[in-house]
């Protein structure tokens, strides 16, 4: 079974200064990676993923994230926060075959002007 | 290219009746997928459609239930609803099965009340 751990439901950040979103996940083989960030009374957009390859993984709107397999992790980080980056990240994993995506709670960000 | 369209974005039902959402997919995708958004629960997976077969299915109960047509486009029901059942459904599409990147492109969710 594969799951998913993101730590702080809620995070704020000032405007201008880094953006660290945690995601831990439970994989008993190797995972396919995925942050998708919701806007209100949006759906759900692709803003990085890993599958194979390089572990650091640059998205759209200057986000990136590293896979580490020692540490079971996949953090989104971005040097510089914007206002429009306020939103809700979900962290979620795939495994290879399955087309299942499970979901973690989610951290919704609020950028501090 | 048009992206994922779901009817209604809105729709408010009484408990005991049913319920059915509408998902076009973007177009030359063959893959749909559906979830359920609530505040408790999270993101849930309910079921994926591929070649108007359903290949994948989540822990919902048989009152959850879908289909697919030879254009793509899916439905899913929800018979007898329950007050838990008020949620957004969000349906999501992709090119096709086995196609490793896992990139789901989702619609902006069917927004359910029950009352």
């Amino acid at each position: 079974a594969q799951s998913v751990t993101q730590l702080g439901s809620h995070v704020s950040v000032s405007e201008g200064a880094l953006v660290l979103l945690r995601c831990n996940y439970s994989s008993s083989v190797p995972p396919y990676l995925f942050w998708y960030v919701q806007y209100p009374n949006q759906g759900l957009q692709l803003l990085l993923k890993y599958t194979t390859g390089a572990t650091l993984v640059k998205g759209i709107n200057g986000f990136e994230a590293e896979f580490k397999k020692s540490e079971t992790s996949f953090h989104l980080t971005k040097p510089s926060a914007h206002m429009s980056d306020a939103a809700e990240y979900f962290c979620a994993v795939r495994n290879f075959g399955n087309e299942k995506l499970t979901f973690g709670t989610g951290t919704r960000l609020t950028i501090i002007p | 290219k048009a992206g994922v369209t779901q009817t209604p974005r809105y729709l408010i039902k009484t408990r005991g009746q049913q319920v059915t959402l509408s998902c076009s997919p973007i177009s030359g995708h063959r893959s749909v997928s559906w979830y359920q958004q609530t505040p408790g629960q999270g993101l849930q997976f309910l079921f994926e459609y591929f070649s108007e077969t359903q290949r994948n299915k989540g822990n919902f109960p048989g009152r959850f239930s879908g289909r697919q047509f030879s254009n793509s486009r899916s439905e899913m029901n929800v018979s007898t609803l329950e007050l838990g059942d008020s949620a957004l459904y969000l349906c999501a599409s992709s090119l096709a099965r086995g196609v490793n990147t896992g990139e789901l492109f989702f619609g902006e969710g069917s927004r359910l009340t029950v009352l």
